[in-house]
């Protein structure tokens, strides 16, 4: 069964410092992986997407990971502003039209 | 640059009314996707139609329907509504044709807010 599963499913951080998020997946076949950024009661904003080769890729302060092998992947958050406060999406992709949503991880960051 | 359109931002309706939410994907998308979201949880995939032909369909209910058009706006029906059906529904577009690519990315619009009183 396609599935997408994320941890923590909720994290409260102070400004200022770093922070880590974990997907792991096992669909197949694996297109991509996407992480999206969905602030409260709005559309989910991609931030990095990840193909099979790949293993590191930077958005800013955002820098996500992939290891195919193990199916996993990380969405490092660098020295945490308080607009990261949103919900983080992994998504992947599993052949055409189909996308696989992961249950999220609801970010808060504290002044 | 476009994004996705979708109207009306907000609707409320009443237990058995219908509701008739419409996207308008980006510009030369072929794909659409609906995706539902109540409170405090993640989106779920409804249904998606790529040139006007239904892709894939997840869990929509039976009293909800969607097609999507000639110009390739979709629109999502659904009748006899109930309370459950609260919530934040989404549309994505995406390029899937020869066109696109394997990293074809699904932009989303800024949802509609459906209450059913």
């Amino acid at each position: 069964k396609n599935q997408v599963e994320q941890s923590p499913q909720s994290l409260i951080i102070l400004e200022g410092k770093n922070c880590t998020l974990q997907c792991n997946y096992t669909v197949s076949p694996f297109s991509n992986l996407r992480w999206y950024k969905q602030d409260t009661g709005r559309g989910p904003v991609s931030l990095t997407i990840m193909t099979f080769s790949e293993n590191t890729k930077s958005n800013g302060r955002y820098t996500a990971t992939l290891d195919a092998d193990t199916k996993q992947s990380s969405l490092h958050i660098t020295a945490s502003q308080l607009s990261d406060s949103a919900s983080y999406i992994c998504v992947v992709r599993g052949g055409t039209y189909k996308y696989i949503f992961g249950t999220g991880t609801r970010l808060k960051v504290l002044a | 640059a476009a994004g996705v359109i979708q109207s009306p931002r907000h609707l409320i309706k009443e237990k058995r009314e219908t509701a008739t939410l419409k996207c308008y994907p980006i510009p030369r998308h072929d794909t659409v996707y609906w995706y539902q979201q109540g409170p405090g949880q993640d989106p779920q995939f409804l249904i998606s139609f790529y040139e006007k032909m239904q892709s894939d369909k997840g869990s929509i209910p039976d009293r909800f329907s969607a097609q999507q058009f000639s110009d390739y706006h979709s629109e999502l029906n659904m009748s006899s509504l109930e309370l459950g059906d609260s919530a934040l529904y989404f549309c994505a577009s995406s390029l899937e044709g020869l066109a696109g690519g394997p990293d074809n990315e699904q932009f989303f619009g800024p949802g509609t807010r459906l209450t059913v009183l």
